[in-house]
């Protein structure tokens, strides 16, 4: 058990629809990672907060957006689904300085239909 | 930005047997992890390890970050040790990380 927790772990929708991944860090970690795993894509980093503020940007769609909340805990919005982004999506949490080992949750498995 | 590439990109290996997976990276790192992507699609932590060689078990890994590459060894095989091994890589410490594409081992009894 890494301490990062995802909810929900499984989701089913059709696609138009608008959906919300919900994740919690490890306790004392500040910076959220959301990363996207698609079998045409591999492993892909989309956004990272950082105690509430957005700090980098990676290959997010204008459809998908992100925030964290001031308990830290973080939430990706992704709305007028198509059938593409049907995949693993993973959050992770590092401390920010020192052993930064990105601790990696469950994933919640997306399938649009 | 980093490219990151593991090889090779299967193995299939006999129980007790010994491996080792390489990652190439492109510039110069401050944080590599190595993971193990379980069938049920759990990314574990093996290691952190941006330079240096640490063991855990049946498991080690090496980075030379001079000459941007880094092993992780796998001894003794076990059918548990099935799944998708992907190594990371990120220019500093909180940064994202880049993944390579992974290499897929097939322990078999």
């Amino acid at each position: 058990d890494s301490g990062v927790t995802q909810t929900p772990k499984h989701l089913i929708t059709a696609t138009g629809q608008r959906v919300t991944l919900r994740c919690s860090p490890r306790s004392g970690d500040l910076s959220v990672y959301w990363y996207q795993q698609s079998l045409d894509q591999g492993l892909q980093f989309l956004i990272q907060y950082y105690n509430g503020e957005e700090r980098a940007k990676g290959n997010i769609l204008e459809r998908f957006s992100a925030q964290q909340f001031p308990d830290l805990h973080s939430e990706l919005n992704l709305s007028s689904l198509e059938l593409g982004d049907s995949a693993l999506y993973f959050c992770a949490s590092s401390v920010d300085w020192g052993d930064t080992t990105q601790y990696f949750g469950p994933g919640t498995r997306l399938t649009v239909l | 930005g980093i490219q990151v590439e593991q090889s090779p990109p299967d193995l299939i290996l006999q129980e007790g047997a010994n491996s080792t997976l390489r990652c190439n990276f492109s510039d110069s790192v401050n944080n590599l992890q190595w993971f193990h992507q379980n069938p049920w699609g759990q990314l574990i932590n093996l290691f952190y390890i941006p330079s240096g060689t640490k063991q855990n078990g049946r498991l080690s890994a090496t980075t030379v970050a001079t000459e941007r590459y880094s092993l992780l060894y796998i001894s003794s095989s076990q059918t548990t040790d099935s799944g998708v091994y992907f190594c990371a890589v990120g220019p500093s410490g909180n940064t994202p990380l880049v993944f390579g594409k992974g290499t897929r081992l097939s322990v078999i009894a």
